[in-house]
């Protein structure tokens, strides 16, 4: 059973476009987080949610938002995608200590 | 605010030793190291709390001096297996959504 599952892998839209990505753990962890990793391989954290609320919102545009339905899903949806946004969206989930487990990635591509 | 990771990138023969540091302009609780390998997601290799521990996990080692705010990864008598980018993962507090990643080392390991 995978621990933290993110949908898609592959993600290639337009410019413009509304695209979302799905994440979802089944470890009981209380935390989920989004990250963007760029092609010089920094991690970013954009958001951090506990138990369903919003505890960090990094500088981000306003075009990105996450839902979290319940405890288990953090999902990104993202606006008007730009060519900057392309990247690889990292889904991960921890609890108290901060040791993170991350889902596979989504790569998004933009053209 | 995100740890500082050093040196930036290690080429190494298999069998040397490698020291990667990290850290932090504020006060840690813990700090939690990964390895990512190319394409794929990080991988959590260890955590360390406050008070100094040293923990091991194969040939790798990593020690935390809070009172420096430091972190350090040992690597010792290097496999070509270990090759990937180290991140540093830190959090300033039991809340587990404060925490942040440095910007990474890139291990290669040559034959």
């Amino acid at each position: 059973d995978t621990a933290v599952s993110q949908t898609p892998k592959y993600l290639v839209t337009q410019m413009g476009n509304d695209k979302s990505i799905k994440c979802e753990q089944n470890l009981g962890h209380d935390t989920m987080y989004w990250y963007k990793q760029d092609s010089k391989k920094f991690l970013k954290i954009m958001f951090s949610y506990n138990n369903k609320e919003l505890i960090i919102n990094e500088t981000v545009p306003n075009r990105f938002s996450p839902k979290s339905p319940d405890k288990a899903h953090l999902n990104l949806h993202i606006n008007s995608l730009e060519l900057g946004d392309s990247a690889v969206y990292f889904c991960a989930s921890s609890q108290l200590l901060g040791t993170a487990f991350f889902g596979q990635g989504t790569r998004l591509t933009v053209v | 605010q995100q740890p500082v990771q050093s040196p930036q990138a290690v080429i190494l023969r298999e069998g040397e030793d490698a020291v990667i540091n990290c850290s932090s302009s504020k006060a840690l609780y813990s700090v939690h190291w990964y390895r990512q390998k190319h394409g794929e997601a990080p991988v959590f290799l260890m955590i360390l709390l406050k008070g100094g521990e040293q923990k091991g996990h194969e040939k790798i080692s990593a020690s935390f001096n809070e009172k420096k705010q430091q972190s350090s990864l040992y690597l010792t008598a290097s496999q070509l297996s270990y090759s990937g980018t180290y991140f540093c993962g830190t959090a300033g507090g039991t809340n587990a959504g404060k925490s942040t990643f440095g910007d990474g080392t890139t291990l290669t390991v040559k034959p």
